[in-house]
């Protein structure tokens, strides 16, 4: 039973455009949500997060946002660039440690 | 760099044959973290260390058993290996606080053949 699901399993967007990446949870208890961006070959690094008492959480051209009525958050880059072309995962921490990931989106961002 | 680092890269294994997967960080961060990754499934946590205290997930198989000698190192044992367990293994770090971040490492996909 997938806690953290993410449910677009690739996105494709023009180079300047805005990238919209989604995530959903079932837990209303998680508390804090985490967005890692994954190369080829390489592991999963941190990009930005975002706790439950905050809605919004900014960082260069990317922003978190988190609507923890509808139990969704979602990821903006703006302006998306070729090398953001990576897979998304998006992750929760319903306790201390133990991190709950979705399945990626795998974003492609086009020249 | 301070950094992650997973030895080997690529692993192949003989069904049943065991094998052990290495772990090493310079970060010096209390918590180290072993994931299982199939092919375009999440990460899924087997186990963690917090020092030398070992966590269990409760649906982690006994065939999955992991040692952390001292803070730098840790390694993953797989006693059997069997066709089901070929994935990506990450290892992962974290300082030890609340809503913290974790640092990876570049994973050793297991092939079993």
């Amino acid at each position: 039973d997938q806690q953290v699901k993410q449910n677009s399993p690739s996105l494709s967007v023009q180079e300047g455009r805005i990238s919209i990446l989604n995530c959903d949870y079932t837990n209303s208890m998680f508390d804090y949500f985490l967005w890692y961006k994954k190369y080829p070959a390489e592991g999963p690094t941190f990009l930005i997060s975002i706790s439950s008492i905050k809605d919004k959480n900014e960082d260069g051209r990317f922003t978190v946002f988190l609507n923890k009525s509808a139990k969704h958050l979602s990821l903006h880059i703006v302006p998306s660039q070729p090398g953001d072309s990576a897979v998304y995962f998006c992750a929760a921490l319903p306790g201390t440690y133990k991190y709950i990931f979705g399945t990626g989106t795998r974003l492609k961002v086009l020249a | 760099d301070a950094m992650v680092i997973q030895n080997p890269r690529y692993q192949v294994t003989q069904f049943g044959k065991p094998v052990t997967l290495s772990c090493s960080q310079t970060l010096n961060h209390n918590v180290m973290y072993w994931y299982q990754q199939k092919s375009s499934q999440a990460p899924k946590l087997l186990f963690h260390y917090y020092d030398k205290d070992f966590n269990n997930e409760a649906d982690t198989p006994d065939n999955f058993q992991s040692r952390r000698p001292n803070t730098s190192f840790c390694f993953l044992d797989i006693r059997s290996p069997g066709l089901g367990d070929a994935a990506m293994y990450l290892c992962a770090t974290s300082r030890g606080g609340t809503q913290e971040t974790q640092y990876f490492g570049p994973g050793t996909r297991l092939l079993v053949l």
